[in-house]
């Protein structure tokens, strides 16, 4: 099983600064199928990257996400009010799919 | 528009037995897999299974197998997940999600199942 791990725990940004989020692999992620998703309270994950670096249809520009192997990140460019929420990674690069703990993006 | 409506919450005691269902709509049912995945309070997403609505193929997570069933009714386009055996470890909200044609990402959400198991 390949194990996600996700940095930093919590991320406190205010709104129109640029957030990074980590997500590294126990093993390479075979072609770079990785994806990010967001969760607001008291909603479903929605997908926001697949492919590593592919937006999700109706997905806004000021996100991005980069990476290969075991190392991806997203970025959010100019955070929104509607940015702060938690954030997941997730690979299907093996036949068993895994999550990554999460990042919280909170207002400082 | 493609929709997966879940069933309703839940409460149940230690050792019950359990059926929620997906129903979904706005798609070919047997094109796309269905996910489902578990999150405890408080906690992160955790993969549980997916089936292949075509002829019922299952792919369960290890940690899960055993543990729960999943199952599908093509003639209504729902898929179904089963615990036969509840534990107050159990208690979650559980989403089913249409994962992606090419790429096994999860597309479409399921507004999720609350399930609570409590004596």
């Amino acid at each position: 099983e390949i194990v996600l791990t996700q940095s930093p725990g919590t991320l406190s940004l205010s709104p129109g600064e640029r957030a990074t989020l980590s997500c590294r692999a126990s093993q390479s992620v075979s072609g770079s199928y990785l994806a990010w998703y967001q969760q607001k309270p008291g909603q479903a994950p929605r997908l926001l990257i697949y492919g590593a670096s592919s937006g999700a249809t109706g997905i806004p520009d000021r996100f991005s996400g980069s990476g290969s192997g075991t190392d991806f990140t997203l970025t959010i460019s100019r955070l929104e009010p509607e940015d702060f929420a938690v954030y997941y990674c997730q690979q299907y690069g093996s036949s068993s799919l895994t999550f990554g703990g999460g990042t919280k993006v909170e207002i400082k | 528009e493609v929709q997966l409506l879940q069933s309703g919450a839940e409460v149940k005691k230690p050792g019950e037995s359990l059926t929620i269902s997906c129903r979904t709509s706005g798609y070919t049912f047997t094109d796309y897999w269905i996910g489902w995945v578990r999150q405890m309070p408080g906690k992160g997403l955790e993969w549980m299974g997916r089936i292949d609505p075509t002829d019922s193929y299952t792919n369960y997570n290890p940690s899960f197998q055993g543990r729960v069933r999943m199952s599908i009714d093509k003639s209504i386009n729902t898929a179904f997940l089963q615990w036969s055996s509840l534990q107050a470890s159990d208690t979650a909200i559980i989403y089913c999600a249409r994962l992606g044609f090419e790429q096994l990402t999860f597309e479409f959400w399921g507004h999720g199942t609350l399930v609570t198991v409590s004596s």
